[in-house]
């Protein structure tokens, strides 16, 4: 089945503890990006790759790192979490970057608390 | 810069009657449009776009939209709601003559309600 996976599907953890959201799909997609998902403001972008060892910012992008070593992976990493980066957060992807007409296909989401 | 703008955070609509969920934009040359569903801790599902053609675009699940170039809109619909329909939705929009990449700008969502 076509899908974008990631892990964890919940997570609470303290102020400062660096964590790693896992995102992979298996549809060899070259296009993958992360969005915070807020109450209000919608969906922001914060990082976006457009193949292996290519990333660039999105909208918000502090606070947040993110690294494309393999085609299906694009994990999310937050080196010192802080309480304002609590949200829900979901990984996408499409097959090709420059195909402006193409959907994006969405992970399940990861909702971050951070205290 | 680019723009969505989804009015109304909620709409309820009685089960078996028409709805509507809004949307307009705003782009610097023509647009792509979406429209993404958002179950109860689901991901978002692609519902449909506009690329170009046809001002009434069919989609997933009986929902389509209709494309209003003059008013800068891409309003949702749907002829008879169905309690399952009842979610989040997101209108979003990407500049078609950006020239190179060019993101895609999500609205901040409008939760539908549909009443048994």
């Amino acid at each position: 089945e076509a899908q974008v996976t990631q892990n964890p599907r919940y997570l609470i953890t303290v102020t400062g503890k660096k964590l790693t959201v896992t995102c992979s799909q298996n549809m060899n997609h070259e296009y993958m990006s992360w969005y915070r998902q807020d109450p209000g403001l919608g969906l922001r972008q914060i990082y976006y790759s457009m193949n292996v060892e290519v990333t660039d910012k999105g909208d918000v992008p502090e606070g947040y790192k993110v690294s494309r070593k393999e085609k299906r992976n694009f994990p999310l990493i937050l080196e010192s979490p802080s309480p304002n980066q609590t949200s829900l957060y979901f990984c996408a992807s499409s097959p090709r970057p420059r195909a402006l007409d193409t959907e994006a296909f969405f992970g399940q989401g990861t909702r971050l608390t951070v205290v | 810069a680019q723009s969505v703008a989804q009015p109304e955070d909620q709409v309820n609509v009685a089960e078996g009657n028409p709805l509507t969920v809004k949307c307009t934009y705003s782009v610097s040359g023509n647009p792509y449009l979406f429209w993404y569903v958002q179950y109860p801790n689901r991901g978002l599902q692609f519902l449909l776009k506009y690329i170009t053609g046809d001002n009434l675009v069919k989609g997933s699940y009986g929902f389509e939209a209709e494309f209003n170039k003059s008013q800068t809109s891409f309003h949702l619909k749907k002829p008879s709601a169905l309690v399952s329909d009842s979610a989040l939705y997101f209108c979003a929009v990407r500049d078609q003559n950006s020239g190179g990449y060019q993101k895609v700008t999500f609205g901040t969502g409008t939760k539908l309600q549909v009443i048994p």
